[in-house]
């Protein structure tokens, strides 16, 4: 069973279009994360979730949003793309704060923007 | 300046070597993880350390809380190794934040 699952996989899309990445946990993790990963494969922290409370990277544009229906999904929307969002975006989660067990990523979304 | 520094960038070996990958970080941490990324793109975890060392099949990640400092050893290295191995920490200060390296890219060569 896939722990950490996210979708689509790749995502191809036009400049000014509104896309939506999904993340699934079935790990009974209260922490859920998203986190971008540039071409030189820096990953920087976008989101942080957990059920008391959302803390947001200051330096994320605004037209990044995040959106938990529940603790297991921690979705992303993107308003307006443009063509530096091209970038590979994981989901990830781990159970506390990231120092009570190991952080569990999904396979990661390859997102093109042309 | 980057929280978290990796070295060396790059790494190439030889089938067999044993393989040491640094990490050294400028805060106060919680935690210490070490993440592997294949090729294919898929991260995992490999260790979550806070103190001393720990031990999974040929790795070894070991942890010097007041040098602010980690190393990850691989020993008997395989041409499967061949990842790029991240290191990131969790800060003390409040929020769920993770500093990341940028990374060390390991090539093993047959």
């Amino acid at each position: 069973d896939t722990a950490v699952s996210q979708t689509p996989k790749y995502l191809v899309t036009q400049m000014g279009n509104d896309k939506s990445i999904k993340c699934e946990q079935n790990l009974g993790h209260d922490t859920m994360y998203w986190y971008k990963q540039d071409s030189k494969k820096f990953l920087k922290i976008m989101f942080s979730y957990n059920n008391k409370e959302l803390i947001i990277n200051e330096t994320v544009p605004n037209r990044f949003s995040p959106k938990s229906p529940d603790k297991a999904h921690l979705n992303l929307h993107i308003n307006s793309l443009e063509l530096g969002d091209s970038a590979v975006y994981f989901c990830a989660s781990s159970q506390g704060t990231g120092a009570q067990g190991p952080l569990h990523f999904g396979n990661g979304t390859r997102l093109t923007v042309t | 300046k980057n929280e978290v520094e990796q070295s060396p960038q790059n790494l190439t070996a030889q089938e067999g070597e044993f393989i040491t990958i640094n990490c050294s970080y400028s805060v106060g941490i919680s935690a210490l993880h070490w993440l592997q990324q294949h090729p294919g793109g898929g991260i995992v975890s490999l260790f979550m350390l806070s103190s001393g060392k720990k031990k999974h099949g040929r790795l070894i990640a070991t942890i010097n809380i007041q040098e602010k400092h980690s190393s990850l050893h691989i020993t008997a290295s395989h041409p499967r190794d061949s990842a790029v191995y991240i290191c990131a920490v969790r800060p003390f200060r409040t929020g769920n934040q993770f500093y990341f390296g940028t990374g060390t890219s390991l090539t093993v060569i047959p």
